[in-house]
């Protein structure tokens, strides 16, 4: 069966510190991967999103960036956090068109 | 216009009450819909997919209007541990398979 990793599960950094979450996938091969963001009492913002390998595509520029380095490996990084970077950070993956998202656990980031 | 837009409610019942939600979508080229449930401080989860000739899981009913471009979630005999946010969500047909969320509607069942 498949799973989906996320870590760590709480984060707390200081304002223009460098951010590193990592997002893994187990059970499948070339699965589509999303990260998006939740801030407190809010939506699902999408930040970006990769259909392969070294292929990301950014849906808010913002101080955030994305890699895939393997195929089921995703990250989510930023050289300077920012305190509007606190959220609630998903990463998600989906195998096949018209099928929904399984989400990873989140990690709840608090810039201070 | 939001592409997904709910009443984020709260919508407070009592335990055993029938409620009902709806989304509207903008896109009318949206090809797949979903409802999920988030607990808070929680992942969304997957509740059910939305198929055009509506369909039910136990007491769950979900149901699509495409002319008017609507998504409905109908819950019976609600139960203490249906209380969460319902988030509907739509995927246009392109490349990236993206989910487009709505703001979620919170629902509270009480004793």
């Amino acid at each position: 069966s498949q799973t989906i990793h996320q870590w760590p599960a709480t984060l707390v950094q200081p304002v223009g510190s460098p951010l590193s979450l990592e997002c893994t996938v187990e059970g499948t091969s070339n699965p589509n991967l999303y990260w998006y963001r939740q801030a407190a009492g809010r939506g699902l913002q999408l930040l970006f999103y990769s259909v392969g390998i070294g292929q990301i595509s950014s849906e808010v520029p913002q101080n955030l960036s994305a890699s895939r380095p393997q195929d089921r490996q995703f990250i989510l990084s930023s050289k300077k956090l920012l305190l509007s970077d606190s959220g609630f950070y998903l990463c998600a993956w989906t195998k096949s068109r018209g099928m929904g998202y399984t989400f990873g656990s989140g990690t709840r980031l608090t810039v201070v | 216009r939001k592409e997904v837009e709910q009443d984020p409610g709260p919508f407070n019942v009592p335990e055993g009450a029938t409620v009902a939600f709806n989304c509207t979508y903008s896109n009318s080229a949206s090809q797949s819909f979903f409802w999920y449930r988030q607990d808070c401080r929680k992942e969304p989860k997957l509740l059910m997919s939305v198929y055009s000739s509506g369909n039910e899981d136990g007491r769950f009913t979900a149901q699509l209007n495409r002319a008017s471009q609507y998504i409905s979630l109908l819950i019976r005999d609600s139960k203490l541990s249906d209380s969460a946010t319902y988030l509907c969500v739509v995927i246009l047909n392109n490349a990236g398979n993206m989910l487009t969320f709505g703001g979620g509607t919170r629902l509270m069942v009480k004793p």
